[in-house]
């Protein structure tokens, strides 16, 4: 079974930098999927921040793109975010999770359907001076 | 970014009801639609994905259906465990979510 644990500082300062870690356990993140990071608040929502590949091929939300950064860590089976610069508007739960990706064939068409599972427990970041 | 808009925001039902929560994109995402639920202080679980996929243990009576732009989530009776929020999410890059529906207890 596939379990996700995210840590974190908890507390940051405005225009510190965040970093956060998901430790995996029941899979290799390197034999497959993607890895990514979720964050919530109830102003905004579920928000998608980021994903990488097992092959280290990433992806960004383009509102967020020019802050934050995602990694693998093979060595140890977890994979990082990295977010400059942060605000108040950065506070919120932050989760990582795996993305599932199956891909079916219709009529000669490929189709890629990706979905969340499982996710981590969540971690509160806090931004304030 | 594609805009995910779910109806109602929130809803009350009682134990037995039919429930229905439909999610209406921004644009066509053909079948790239997830259901998840959500319980107080617990991360989303995945109940459905590529609109009517019933995700490996989750109860029969949870069912999703649509393509393109309008899609429904249905629970066909009610149980005190399914009251929680629901949110879709579709996964073109960006991938986006809904605001939610809360169901709550009449």
């Amino acid at each position: 079974q596939v379990q996700l644990q995210e840590s974190g500082p908890g507390l940051l300062k405005p225009s510190e930098t965040l970093s956060l870690t998901c430790a995996v356990s029941g899979y290799s993140i390197s034999s497959g999927y993607y890895w990514g990071w979720i964050r919530q608040t109830p102003e905004r929502g579920l928000e998608w921040i980021a994903n990488v590949y097992h092959s280290g091929t990433t992806h960004y939300n383009p509102s967020l793109k020019s802050r934050v950064s995602i990694s693998l860590d093979t060595s140890k089976n977890q994979f990082s975010l990295t977010l400059n610069s942060v605000t108040a508007a950065d506070t919120a739960i932050y989760y990582c999770a795996r993305e599932d990706v199956k891909i079916v064939e219709i009529g000669g068409v490929s189709y890629g359907y990706n979905w969340f599972d499982p996710w981590g427990q969540g971690t509160l970041v806090l931004v304030s001076s | 970014d594609i805009l995910m808009t779910q109806s109602p925001s929130s809803l009350s039902a009682s134990v037995g009801d039919r429930v229905t929560i439909t999610c209406r994109a921004s644009h066509s995402i053909h079948s790239y639609l997830n259901w998840y639920q959500q319980k107080p202080g617990k991360a989303p679980q995945l109940l459905i994905y590529a609109a009517s996929t019933l995700q490996t243990g989750v109860p029969s009576r949870f069912s999703g259906s649509g393509s393109g732009t309008d899609f429904t989530l249905t629970i066909t009776s009610l149980r005190p465990e399914d009251f929680a929020t629901y949110f879709c999410q579709q996964s073109y890059t960006p991938r986006t979510f809904g605001q939610g529906t809360k169901v709550e207890i009449k």
